[in-house]
């Protein structure tokens, strides 16, 4: 699976947007872009996955690069219930495959 | 949504002992699942992978004797650490897939040893 970066760590303002870049340069054709977060002490929890087009669901929306070497998630009004770790992952589009978890983005949501 | 329930939520227990998790998907078949170990700050290392009624694939420096899965069902998997030591002292996690694009994490285990 291609490997991804992200900023170690950001701060969001509560009721601001929240928005984590995500680069995966490497990515192939037929990898999609899965984005998961970790509450401290939890389970990663689903947000939001994409191939080429933008995705929105009830938690975030998903921007992806035309070119498709890069992707925003974008936490339309952060709350403070949304500080948690931001992986950003791309795989094959197979549920046999694990998820590599790179280091993710600290996101602060500062009152 | 999918849910996997995974038990105990925390456990403490005496060096040279065994523990045993479990990770359940509750509304659906999982084919697959997988188990997960996190040290402090760091993020999840994949231990093992699981496919119902057949042996689990370790990754490289997972001791499967020390490691024991079993997934038995379609709907269980659990994680045996024998003979726990303090360095075994860590936060589990699994995840089940049943063949979709999606995967989903059970709540973690912390597992402290004495």
């Amino acid at each position: 699976d291609a490997k991804t970066t992200q900023p170690t760590s950001m701060d969001c303002a509560e009721g601001r947007a929240a928005n984590l870049p995500c680069n995966h340069s490497t990515i192939s054709g037929n990898e999609y872009v899965y984005w998961y977060r970790q509450i401290h002490s939890q389970g990663p929890q689903y947000i939001i996955h994409g191939l080429k087009n933008n995705e929105t669901n009830e938690m975030a929306s998903l921007i992806i690069t035309e070119d498709r070497k890069s992707s925003t998630l974008i936490l339309p009004h952060a709350t403070l219930r949304d500080t948690a770790v931001y992986y950003c992952i791309v795989r094959v589009r197979a549920g046999a495959n694990n998820l590599f978890f790179g280091t993710g983005t600290r996101l602060t949501v500062i009152p | 949504g999918a849910v996997v329930s995974q038990h105990p939520s925390w456990v403490i227990c005496k060096s040279g002992t065994s523990v045993k998790i479990e990770c359940r998907s509750l509304d659906f078949q999982a084919t697959t699942m997988f188990w997960y170990r996190q040290f402090p700050k760091q993020s999840l290392m994949l231990m093992a992978t699981s496919n119902e009624g057949s042996k689990a694939t370790y990754e490289q420096g997972v001791e499967k004797d020390k490691f024991l899965i079993n997934h038995a069902s379609l709907t269980l998997s659990t994680l045996t650490v024998t003979s726990a030591h303090p360095e075994d002292s860590s936060f589990y996690i699994c995840s089940a897939t049943g063949g979709d694009e999606r995967l989903f994490f059970g709540s973690g285990t912390q597992l402290s040893v004495l």
